[in-house]
């Protein structure tokens, strides 16, 4: 079936920084989203992309949806504490109203 | 909108005891999904509802999974009977159409001792 991989597992950062994190698949997607999901909470939707090559953002997050529609990227502009949790990149599946997950990338700020 | 809701937040049973979650989808809603989330795997997605009706059923692990979806507002995943390797946080959402207004509950933290 459909997989995103999705890199790095896991980052800690310094407040301020600036963070990149992606997602790829060997199959295309014609939709990407991406979320977060906070300790003791469900995933919510940051971003979502549906065209190859859009770029979207929100407020310091901005998205990339990849010309060969097999990947994504997400980029956090100056961390602060409140980005800590995990993100995670979706996509739906080829048949089905269903959504595939990446395993996610654990971040964690330091202040 | 009070979102998606789901009860019990941390359920404690023993092995063997039945379990039932519990999820009222957001109103107007029309599509329902239970996940469940574990370190080892992630985010699966177990079953899905259309109005009402189970579409996919092929992420539930075994005959002692069981979801219904009775009314618009309301379904229930049961499992029967537990076992420790069933300890996960389970999600539930609900969608009307496109990707956009996907959204999660608070999910229900199982543990199965």
């Amino acid at each position: 079936g459909q997989q995103l991989n999705q890199s790095p597992q896991s980052m800690f950062i310094q407040e301020g920084e600036d963070v990149s994190m992606n997602c790829t698949s060997s199959s295309i997607f014609n939709t990407w989203l991406w979320y977060k999901q906070e300790p003791g909470e469900g995933p919510v939707l940051l971003i979502a992309l549906y065209k190859a090559g859009e770029l979207t953002s929100n407020g310091r997050l901005t998205a990339q949806f990849g010309i060969t529609r097999k990947d994504s990227f997400l980029n956090i502009s100056a961390s602060i504490p409140s980005d800590v949790g995990i993100y995670f990149c979706a996509g739906p599946q080829e048949y089905g109203n269903k959504l595939v997950f990446g395993a996610g990338t654990i971040l964690r700020v330091k202040s | 909108d009070a979102g998606v809701i789901q009860s019990p937040r941390h359920e404690v049973t023993e092995m063997g005891q039945e379990v039932t979650l519990r999820c009222k989808p957001i109103s107007g809603h029309n599509s329902l999904f239970w996940y469940r989330q574990t370190m080892m795997r992630g985010l699966e997605l177990l079953i899905y509802f259309n109005n009402n009706v189970p579409i996919d059923d092929s992420g539930m692990p075994e005959d002692r999974f069981s979801a219904k979806m009775p009314n618009a507002s309301f379904s229930t995943l049961k499992i029967q009977p537990s076992e420790p390797r069933d300890s996960a946080v389970y999600f539930c959402a609900s969608t009307l159409r496109g990707w956009s207004g996907y959204t999660f509950g608070s999910g229900t933290r199982l543990t199965v001792v």
